[in-house]
């Protein structure tokens, strides 16, 4: 069973504008999130964290935002731009475990337009 | 970057071969982290170590085992692989740092088992 879904494969948006990529995960338990960033034949590049006792958190043009109580974090990307084309993984973990594992969603797919 | 490389970058071989997979890292990072890399599936976790001779299964760990004698190299060996096997792999490093882990990745091998 999935814990954590991304249940859109893709997603396409204009140049300037604010891409959203939305985050859902079932165990309460998971404490700490990351969002990374792919482009094709390189490894997953690290974007953002948020922990749970935090509900925004921001870096640049990039905001991750949690709700805990419908267990679904979003990242924000404002403004858009051809760069941010790529493959967007978000990964969550459960501090309480004793490790440090994460698991992955199955990434949304973002093309931004020009 | 984060001062991690894997080898061989691309690998083709036949099926009930064995392969082995090397990570290097430069940090010192206590954690390191197996994953493969599917569409559909994003990144699943196959085994990772907590330090020299310490590893634990991931969620996709049949078929595969790994070995750690020393902090900088993390290897992975497919006993016999299959074409089921065919994937991207991906090291990761971390820290373990209860209040602000992130992994970083390397930047894959593709293998291809015919």
């Amino acid at each position: 069973d999935q814990q954590v879904k991304q249940n859109s494969p893709s997603l396409s948006v204009q140049e300037g504008r604010i891409s959203i990529l939305n985050c859902d995960y079932t165990n309460s338990m998971f404490d700490y999130f990351l969002w990374y960033k792919k482009y094709p034949a390189e490894g997953p590049t690290f974007l953002i964290s948020i922990s749970s006792i935090k509900d925004k958190n921001e870096d640049g043009r990039f905001t991750v935002f949690l709700n805990k109580s419908a267990k679904h974090l979003s990242l924000h990307i404002v403004p858009s731009q051809p760069g941010d084309s790529a493959v967007y993984f978000c990964a969550a973990s459960a501090s309480t475990s004793g490790t440090y594992k994460y698991i992955f969603g199955t990434g949304t797919r973002l093309k931004v337009l020009a | 970057d984060a001062g991690i490389t894997q080898s061989p970058r691309h690998k083709v071989t036949e099926t009930g071969t064995p392969v082995t997979l090397r990570c290097h890292q430069t940090e010192n990072h206590r954690y390191m982290y197996w994953y493969r890399q599917d569409p559909g599936h994003g990144l699943r976790l196959i085994h990772y170590s907590y330090g020299v001779k310490d590893t634990d299964k991931g969620e996709v760990s049949d078929g595969y085992s790994v070995s750690r004698s020393k902090t900088e190299d993390f290897l992975l060996t497919l006993e016999s692989a299959t074409s089921s096997q065919t994937s991207v792999y991906f090291c990761a490093i971390s820290e373990g740092d209860r209040f602000a882990d992130t992994q970083y990745f390397g930047p894959g091998t593709r293998l291809t088992v015919l």
